[in-house]
């Protein structure tokens, strides 16, 4: 089974600050990774994923995130965030063989002026 | 390219009441989501359809819960009767190719939110 532990439930930050949401995972076969990001009343958008190669993916609006094997991680981190990126994080995982995602239970970043 | 619409945006009900939900894909996307997100949690898959077959609906709770995708297109989801914990967002999401794998990104709508008075 696979399962995804976001280890923050809420997450305040000043703007222009950086930024890191973390994301755990766990699963018995080799795994697909994502971000996702829901603004409110919106559906949720993809930020970015991790298929294979480069561990070090980069995505929209100036994320990124680093898939971690050991440790089994994939945390999403942005250098300098902006007002309206505040917004609620979900990270999730699919597998080989698997078709859905499993999604954790979400981070909200709240960026303060 | 227009995105994926639902409707209703919101729906309240009571308790024993049905309940049908709408959602349209984004053109030409063979295959269709539906997830359940209660507040607090991340969504969780409810139905995944490709074209007009379902592929895993093991996580529907078939004695209440039913879905259809009429001709590979529209799909509508049907709660008879309703719970109190059935309150939710219900998302509908498509992604593009015929295979539904883990590599096609999946386009979320902006959901249904139900409460069940």
């Amino acid at each position: 089974a696979q399962s995804v532990t976001q280890l923050d439930s809420q997450v305040p930050v000043f703007e222009e600050a950086p930024v890191e949401l973390r994301c755990n995972y766990s699963s018995s076969v080799s795994v697909y990774l994502f971000w996702y990001v829901q603004y409110p009343n919106q559906g949720l958008q993809l930020l970015l994923k991790y298929l294979s190669g480069s561990t070090l993916v980069k995505g929209i609006n100036g994320f990124e995130a680093e898939f971690n094997k050991s440790q089994t991680s994939f945390h999403l981190r942005k250098p300098s965030v902006h007002i309206s990126d505040t917004a609620e994080y979900f990270c999730a995982v699919t597998g080989a063989g698997r078709r859905a995602l499993t999604f954790g239970s979400g981070t909200r970043l709240q960026v303060q002026p | 390219e227009a995105g994926v619409a639902q409707s209703p945006r919101y729906k309240i009900i009571e308790k024993r009441q049905s309940v049908a939900f709408w959602c349209n894909p984004i053109s030409g996307h063979a295959t269709l989501y539906w997830y359940q997100q209660i507040l607090g949690q991340g969504p969780k898959l409810l139905i995944q359809f490709q074209n007009n077959g379902v592929v895993d609906d093991s996580q529907l709770p078939k004695d209440r819960f039913s879905a259809e995708r009429l001709k590979g297109v529209d799909s509508t989801l049907k709660i008879q009767p309703a719970k109190l914990e059935d309150s939710a967002v219900y998302l509908c999401a498509s992604s593009s190719t015929g295979s539904g794998g883990p590599t096609d990104t999946q386009y979320f709508g902006p959901g249904t939110r139900l409460t069940v008075l």
